[in-house]
């Protein structure tokens, strides 16, 4: 297996401009998680799903983020309108487990540069 | 809620000294403990996890780590470092409550460890 796939590895926009983040979790894998890492908060838990079902969006940090898992083989983050505090490296994950354990197996990332 | 606390956000240590990166955590129940490790341009990996069975836990690469719990510690240690260690570490914190399951884990804001030639 390819594991995580996360795309695009960067992403530079400019404020205002929407953006979106996409993530293919391992096969077989019924939980997926989106985080986000940045140097003041570390790791946060933004929401993760089962079975493409939303089931905790409360680390959404606002309106203008939304996800979405349309089949189990694919996931997107997607920010509108954009602003630069949402600089950040995205974290796609997912666990043949769930809902919180350590088995989790995570994407390389996508690094998203607001202007 | 549980919660960890990684002191220190950039730690460097010479090649073949001892590495330590602390964590400290707060529960109000039996926690599970966790130390990822996180290479560049890469995502985060399980170096080893503490689930309340022995308190000195191996993992991965040499390292290993204690569970104090009269320290609320779970620091993360080797003997021995490699250029290859370098890396950011992340600690995180999970509970398993007995009727539902266990909580997210929950994790610190990270050490990046750089290793001195």
């Amino acid at each position: 297996d390819a594991g995580v796939i996360q795309s695009p590895r960067h992403e530079v926009t400019e404020m205002g401009q929407e953006v979106t983040l996409r993530c293919k979790p391992i096969s077989g894998h019924d939980y997926l998680f989106w985080y986000r890492q940045t140097m003041m908060r570390g790791l946060e838990l933004l929401i993760y799903f089962n079975n493409n079902v939303p089931i905790d969006d409360s680390g959404m940090p606002e309106d203008r983020f939304s996800a979405k898992m349309p089949n189990a083989s694919f996931s997107t983050l997607k920010i509108q309108p954009s602003e630069p505090r949402d600089s950040a490296v995205y974290f796609c994950a997912s666990s043949p487990q769930g809902p919180f354990n350590e088995k989790l197996f995570f994407g390389s990332g996508t690094q998203l540069s607001v202007l | 809620a549980q919660s960890v606390t990684q002191l220190g956000s950039h730690v460097s240590v010479s090649e073949g000294a001892l590495v330590l990166l602390r964590c400290n955590y707060s529960s109000s129940v039996p926690p599970y403990l966790f130390w990822y490790v996180q290479y560049p341009n890469q995502g985060l990996q399980l170096l080893l996890k503490y689930t309340s069975a022995a308190t000195l836990v191996k993992g991965i690469n040499g390292f290993e780590a204690e569970f104090k719990k009269s320290e609320t510690s779970f620091h993360l240690t080797k003997p021995s470092a490699h250029m290859s260690d370098a890396a950011e570490y992340f600690c995180a914190v999970s509970v398993k409550y007995r009727n539902f399951g266990n909580e997210k884990l929950t994790f610190g804001t990270g050490t990046r460890l750089t290793i001195i030639p």
